[in-house]
């Protein structure tokens, strides 16, 4: 089945650590797409990248670092430097090149806590 | 860059009535509009889009209209049931520039149905 694989589900971090979320998808996506989803704020833009080796900071990019080194796979990396990480993110992948715009496919979700 | 207000943040209405929901956005280049609908604990899932070239568009008891020179666009949804209760999500994209495949989203707003 196509689809865009989000991992783990839940993630405990203790303060002061890095963590990395995973995000694959096996739908030939050019594009892929990091929110940070938190009550009341709706869905803000991390990071996104429209094609292999090339990524943007989207709104809210400090503290959190990714790469792209496969179409397939776009890696969120939260750094101890993000002062206040515990949310829900959420990856997304679309097909942009060639000026398409098309349905953006999300993830499930991991929801990260700092304890 | 883009900016995408919504309006209202939570909607409550009687089981058979209609909810709309608006949003208005600041780049006059975006040229996709689509409108998403999240369930708790799950990524969002794409129900209805629209782009620049066309002024309305309607699937079922769903339909969307866009207005260019306001800049804003509404999701209509009649005849409303206890499932439609989630939370609903509008963005904005285009395919150019320097932000190119940027997809930005609105604040989201939680839509109740009361059978």
């Amino acid at each position: 089945d196509g689809g865009i694989t989000q991992s783990p589900k839940y993630l405990f971090r203790k303060e002061g650590q890095n963590v990395t979320l995973s995000c694959e998808q096996n739908l030939n996506h050019d594009a892929m797409y990091w929110y940070r989803q938190d009550p009341g704020q709706g869905l803000r833009l991390i990071y996104y990248s429209q094609i292999v080796n090339d990524f943007q900071k989207g709104d809210i990019a400090e503290g959190y670092s990714v790469s792209r080194e496969k179409k397939e796979s776009f890696p969120l990396t939260v750094t101890s430097a993000q002062k206040n990480p515990t949310a829900f993110y959420l990856c997304a992948s679309r097909i942009v090149a060639g000026g398409m715009n098309t349905e953006a496919f999300f993830g499930q979700g991991t929801r990260l806590t700092v304890v | 860059g883009e900016n995408v207000e919504q309006h209202p943040s939570t909607l409550s209405v009687q089981e058979g009535d209609s909810a709309v929901i608006k949003c208005t956005y600041s780049d006059s280049a975006s040229n996709y509009f689509p409108w998403y609908k999240q369930e708790l604990g799950k990524g969002p899932q794409l129900i209805i889009d629209i782009r620049s070239n066309v002024g309305e568009k309607k699937d079922q008891r769903i339909a969307v209209t866009l207005n260019k020179t306001a800049k804003h666009f509404s999701l209509h949804i009649t005849e409303t049931q206890p499932e439609d209760s989630a939370v609903y999500f509008c963005a904005a994209s285009w395919t150019g520039g320097t932000s190119y495949g940027k997809l930005t989203f609105g604040q989201g707003t939680i839509l109740t149905v009361h059978p």
